[in-house]
């Protein structure tokens, strides 16, 4: 089965500094890549996807961009605000032939200081 | 903006009970899923439904598991007899489609029901 690895676990940054999280997959199969926000007491809380087809994809201040060669995906936050502060999760998923099941990564603590 | 529910948000329970975590998905949506999350570990898919029947699941979801849509509006995870090593946060989550190539599919999770076995 799909294997995802994400890094790193805990990662610090000073407001207005950017952060980049990364994960790799094992199944080339995958198609499909969301990322979560978990804040403390909720669910996880998709913030944005991609899809095999593209490379990169941004909204706002959020970016993701895709590697199928190396099977890798980085989660990117420019501009980071304390509010930013959160687990966040990436997962894979194999889009038309798995029925939907997400395989994710073990979660990164991102701490903003204000 | 629509949401997934669930309930209770803690259920603390002894070995060899049953539970049932209930959880209430978008109105519009038509596919279900449970995942859990042992502490410290990564969400884990248990099982997905879809028109009455189970879609898929996982090696986690053996005969202890199963799931049912009674109504509709619910959609329960229930466990026969608990062990401690059920204790986990389990997370419900929905999605409007399964194979949307420009969307539709995504899933949207509730906020978890927190399972202590004692």
């Amino acid at each position: 089965g799909e294997n995802v690895e994400q890094h790193p676990s805990t990662l610090s940054v000073q407001e207005g500094d950017s952060a980049v999280i990364k994960c790799t997959y094992s199944d080339s199969a995958s198609n499909y890549f969301p990322w979560y926000k978990q804040e403390l007491g909720k669910g996880p809380q998709l913030i944005i996807d991609i899809r095999s087809n593209v490379g990169e994809k941004k909204d706002q201040r959020i970016a993701v961009t895709l590697n199928k060669t190396a099977k890798h995906f980085s989660l990117h936050i420019t501009e980071t605000q304390p509010e930013d502060s959160a687990v966040y999760f990436c997962a894979a998923s194999r889009r038309g032939s798995t029925l939907g099941r997400l395989y994710f990564g073990r979660g990164t603590q991102l701490t903003v200081w204000p | 903006e629509p949401e997934v529910t669930q309930t209770p948000s803690h259920q603390v329970t002894q070995m060899g009970q049953e539970v049932i975590l209930r959880c209430v998905p978008i109105s519009n949506h038509l596919y279900f899923y449970w995942y859990r999350q042992i502490l410290g570990q990564k969400v884990e898919f248990l099982v997905s439904f879809y028109n009455n029947e189970i879609s898929e699941k996982s090696e986690i979801f053996d005969d202890q598991f199963s799931v049912e849509r009674p109504d509709g509006s619910n959609f329960t995870l229930k466990i026969r007899s608990t062990k401690l090593e059920d204790s986990a946060m389990y997370f419900c989550a929905s999605s409007e489609a399964l194979l949307g190539l420009a969307g539709g599919d995504e899933q949207f999770f509730g906020p978890g029901t927190r399972l202590t076995v004692l």
